[in-house]
């Protein structure tokens, strides 16, 4: 089945404590993104891959890091995390160019005391 | 303002009614895109479009691009239509991966 993955799907942590997003995608997809979810905000996008080892910050990096050493995997990390990183966080990928369809993940809530 | 916005942000129908959810956007734009996001928080692609019209089942979703603005239909609505609706657009200003989103438009439909 094609999916994108996300684990964990839950995550309550405390401030400054490092901490990893899995996401992978099992369709051999050149782009994969992360996106933050807050209320009357909407979707904002974290970070983007246009491929293996090419990453770009998409409107919102600010504390956050990303990696894409193999093509079907792009961890989120958080190195100090704080209580305005409390989200809703999604994972997508896509094939390469401007009109195929974006697959997204479960998402994963964090919440940072 | 935002690039996209959509209207209405919160609509409520009876079950049968016919909906429609309008997306206007500012940018030039390569694609647009539909999403579903059902109460338990996954999104779900519901269309991708650079023009003309689609239909799925009960929806339809319309683009014009010279108005720079979208509509979602559904038809014969239901109570399993209940979710927030997204529009995103891929902007021909970027070269890359990026998206962007109108806020939702949240959908109750009562039996």
């Amino acid at each position: 089945e094609a999916q994108v993955t996300q684990n964990p799907r839950y995550l309550i942590t405390v401030t400054g404590k490092k901490l990893t997003v899995t996401c992978s995608q099992n369709m051999n997809h050149e782009y994969m993104s992360w996106y933050r979810q807050d209320p009357g905000l909407g979707l904002r996008q974290i970070y983007y891959s246009m491929n293996v080892e090419v990453t770009d910050k998409g409107d919102v990096p600010e504390g956050y890091k990303v990696s894409r050493k193999e093509k079907r995997n792009f961890p989120l990390i958080l190195e100090s995390p704080s209580p305005n990183q409390t989200s809703l966080y999604f994972c997508a990928s896509s094939f390469a160019g401007k009109a195929y369809e974006q697959y997204f993940g479960p998402g994963t809530r964090l919440t940072v005391t | 303002k935002n690039e996209v916005e959509q209207s209405p942000q919160n609509l409520t129908a009876q079950e049968g009614e016919f909906i429609t959810i309008n997306c206007s956007y500012s940018v030039g734009i390569s694609a647009l895109h539909w999403l579903q996001q059902h109460p338990g928080g996954g999104i779900v692609s519901l269309f991708m479009l650079s023009s003309g019209k689609k239909k799925h089942g009960r929806l339809i979703a319309t683009i014009n691009i010279q108005e720079k603005h979208s509509s979602l239909h559904i038809t014969a609505s239901h109570p399993r239509d209940s979710a927030v609706y997204i529009c995103a657009v891929r902007s021909l200003a970027f070269n890359t991966d990026k998206l962007i989103f109108g806020t939702g438009t949240r959908l109750q439909v009562f039996p």
